[in-house]
């Protein structure tokens, strides 16, 4: 079965640096997903994408994160500086344009010191 | 905006036996739909199950059925026979149907389902 993918799976990073996660959508889904989840905390909506660009972002996407598309695959969350309240599970997923179901990667565990 | 409330911290239920999830959210939209996300330790994100707002009859899968109360708001997740490999963090989800498709998933604070074996 079809299965988003996400690397790193975990990542240690100073304060400060900058740091992209990296995502492989499942193949013919056309929208994209960045979802953050503090350790013991609810999932939160970072930012959807559809068409090459950013169709709606939470308060919680600031200026400090930025997502692309680089090629025909891959998805990318960047986070420009990072922070200690930077350190979360990010989970990529996607959905298909003909579909309502939305199907999440296994998450890349941020850590930031 | 859209809220998503469980208010059931901790569950727990044993082996064999029958719990329900509970779950209500806020909304003014009449087009929606609605989903249990099952998170184990290892914190993947599973989809359980879903719902459209729409279809007056209750979702189920397998084990897992729903109890959907449109005129309350009212979306509960019962496991028959629960399993110990049912023992996760059980996440109610809303999105929006109209207004755009790329609208995102608002997130209950979940509910951690204790199987006794």
């Amino acid at each position: 079965e079809p299965e988003v993918t996400q690397t790193p799976s975990h990542q240690v990073t100073q304060m400060g640096q900058e740091v992209i996660l990296r995502c492989v959508p499942i193949s013919n889904h056309l929208y994209f997903y960045w979802y953050r989840q503090i350790l013991g905390q609810k999932v939160e909506f970072l930012v959807s994408f559809y068409n090459n660009e950013i169709s709606e972002k939470s308060e919680i996407f600031d200026d400090q994160f930025s997502v692309e598309r680089p090629d025909g695959s891959n998805f990318t969350l960047k986070i420009r500086s990072t922070k200690l309240e930077d350190s979360a599970m990010y989970f990529c997923a996607s959905r298909p344009s003909s579909g309502n179901t939305i199907y999440f990667g296994e998450g890349s565990w941020l850590t930031v010191v | 905006a859209q809220t998503v409330t469980q208010s059931q911290p901790e569950m727990s239920v044993q082996e064999a036996e029958t719990v329900t999830l509970s779950c209500t959210y806020d909304t003014s939209e009449s087009d929606y739909y609605l989903f249990w996300y099952k998170q184990p330790p290892s914190r993947q994100m599973i989809l359980v199950i879903r719902q459209e707002a729409y279809k007056q009859q209750n979702a189920t899968e397998n084990r897992f059925s729903v109890n959907f109360q449109k005129a309350a708001k009212s979306f509960s997740l019962k496991i028959s026979d629960s399993q110990l490999g049912d023992a996760a963090m059980y996440f109610c989800a809303y999105r929006r149907g109209s207004g755009g498709g790329a609208d995102g998933l608002t997130f209950g604070k979940g509910t951690h389902l204790i199987i006794q074996p």
